[in-house]
């Protein structure tokens, strides 16, 4: 159980491309899912959260209208990168927790989206 | 945010134990010790998680002093799969939930 899917799994594309990339809980429903990113051979760093039915949190330095993030529904957010460049490229993951906020439950990781801007 | 601190890697031979350390000396009273590994070009992993007493589950076991200033994830007997960066944080219950990794440690198995 607790299985989230991201997709897609790898994207390659043009500059000054916008890339959508979905994030979805198959088998609970997630009230906040949260985005990370990461550079190669560093750690994951927090983007935003993102909440259902509401705006998304962005941590501090993240853009946010760079990084459109949309919470429709309790088992999907989509993280859009507008007009992306070469410094955007990078591996993106999600993760979505279930059960309430302050429950202290595990949270559950997407396989992330490598995203290569040309 | 009460802060971790983990080796920056290890090794350790196929088929023994692995303890891997964590010091969080400013750890507060509602504070939980996670555990999570990241295996190449994979999304993290939940391990395993511990309030004040010792956990076991099927991946992992986790050994938390009575001070809770130091933990330790413990593989009973590691396999060439588990190598991976393994994170430890801490969140507060009463928190927004978002975990914050640090560097981890890297861990390498030996066949």
């Amino acid at each position: 159980g607790a299985v989230v899917s991201q997709h897609p799994s790898w994207v390659i594309c043009k500059s000054g491309t916008s890339v959508k990339i979905e994030c979805r809980s198959l088998d609970f429903q997630a009230t906040t899912m949260f985005w990370y990113r990461q550079f190669p051979k560093q750690s994951l760093m927090l983007m935003a959260t993102s909440n259902e039915g509401s705006k998304a949190t962005y941590e501090q330095g993240v853009e946010k209208d760079k990084f459109l993030i949309n919470h429709a529904s309790l088992t999907l957010s989509t993280l859009t990168v507008t007009s992306a460049h070469p410094e955007d490229s990078s591996f993106y993951i999600c993760s979505a927790m279930a059960g309430t906020v302050g429950s202290n439950q595990p949270q559950h990781f997407g396989d992330g989206t490598r995203l290569s801007i040309l | 945010d009460a802060k971790t601190t983990q080796p920056n890697s290890m090794e350790s031979n196929e088929e023994e134990p692995v303890h891997l350390p964590c010091n969080h000396s400013t750890i507060s009273g509602t504070d939980y010790i996670h555990w999570y590994r990241q295996l190449p070009s994979q999304g993290p992993e939940y391990v395993i998680h511990g309030l004040t007493s010792n956990v076991n589950n099927r991946m992992a076991s986790l050994a938390i002093a009575e001070d809770r200033k130091s933990s330790t994830l413990i593989l009973h007997r590691a396999t060439l799969r588990d190598a991976a960066v393994y994170y430890c944080i801490l969140r507060a219950s009463e928190r927004d939930d978002k975990i914050i990794f640090g560097k981890g440690t890297r861990l390498h198995i030996l066949p």
